[in-house]
């Protein structure tokens, strides 16, 4: 199993273009989610699903889409690309159930540079 | 809302030195949680968890137990090695709405210098 694959692992903006990251999952899990890590800050969430058709935001949403048409994808679109949004962009899936005990398998990540 | 502290980094050790990265939490409902690592340039794994309080879990040498009465979870080990050096996150995962949402820490770099 590949487990989350992200793709690119790198990318370099410009203010104002668009881009989507992906992601894909081969675990047949229902859960999904999009993280961004930044210096000092944590991860924080953005967006997230609990199943293709379904989808809802995290703490930080603002300039950034998301669709999840499949079970096994779940790409994040920035659709007017701006400098706050350099960062490390993590995506992450796991089971339901158990109330929440579910560990979550991370993606290696992309780095995005926003000039 | 939900919350997760943990001690500020960096912290460095020497090899064989005692670890522990304290971390405690506020959360509105009964939460799951879980220590998660990351090496240089990858992902987040999964280090251990607990799911109900005095729970301990362990892996790879580390520690840490659910106390609700003091509302922690703190990480521990005996005995760290260079290859423990790392970024630890704590995090919860609330048993309220959105209970499958992880609340994280802000890290702890760990830096084990022979």
């Amino acid at each position: 199993n590949a487990g989350v694959t992200q793709t690119p692992k790198f990318q370099v903006l410009k203010t104002g273009q668009s881009m989507t990251l992906q992601c894909a999952q081969d675990m047949n899990h229902e859960y999904m989610s999009w993280y961004r890590q930044d210096p000092g800050m944590g991860l924080r969430l953005i967006h997230y699903s609990v199943g293709a058709g379904i989808t809802d935001q995290g703490e930080v949403p603002n300039g950034y889409n998301v669709s999840r048409s499949t079970t096994e994808d779940f790409p994040l679109r920035l659709l007017s690309a701006a400098p706050s949004q350099t960062s490390v962009y993590f995506c992450a899936s796991s089971l339901l159930g158990g109330g929440g005990n579910q560990p979550q398998h991370f993606g290696d990540g992309t780095r995005l540079s926003i000039l | 809302g939900d919350s997760v502290t943990q001690m500020e980094g960096p912290v460095t050790l020497s090899e064989e030195a005692f670890l522990t990265i304290n971390c405690t939490y506020t959360a509105t409902g009964y939460p799951s949680l879980f220590w998660y690592v990351q090496y240089p340039g990858e992902g987040l794994q999964l280090l251990l968890k607990a799911t109900k309080a005095d729970d301990k879990g362990s892996n790879k040498g580390f520690e840490a137990t659910y106390r609700k009465e003091t509302t922690s979870f703190h990480l521990e080990k005996g005995s760290v090695q260079v290859s423990d050096s790392a970024v630890y996150f704590c995090a919860l995962s609330d048993s309220g709405a959105g209970s499958y949402q992880l609340t994280f820490g802000k890290g702890t770099k760990l830096s084990v210098i022979p």
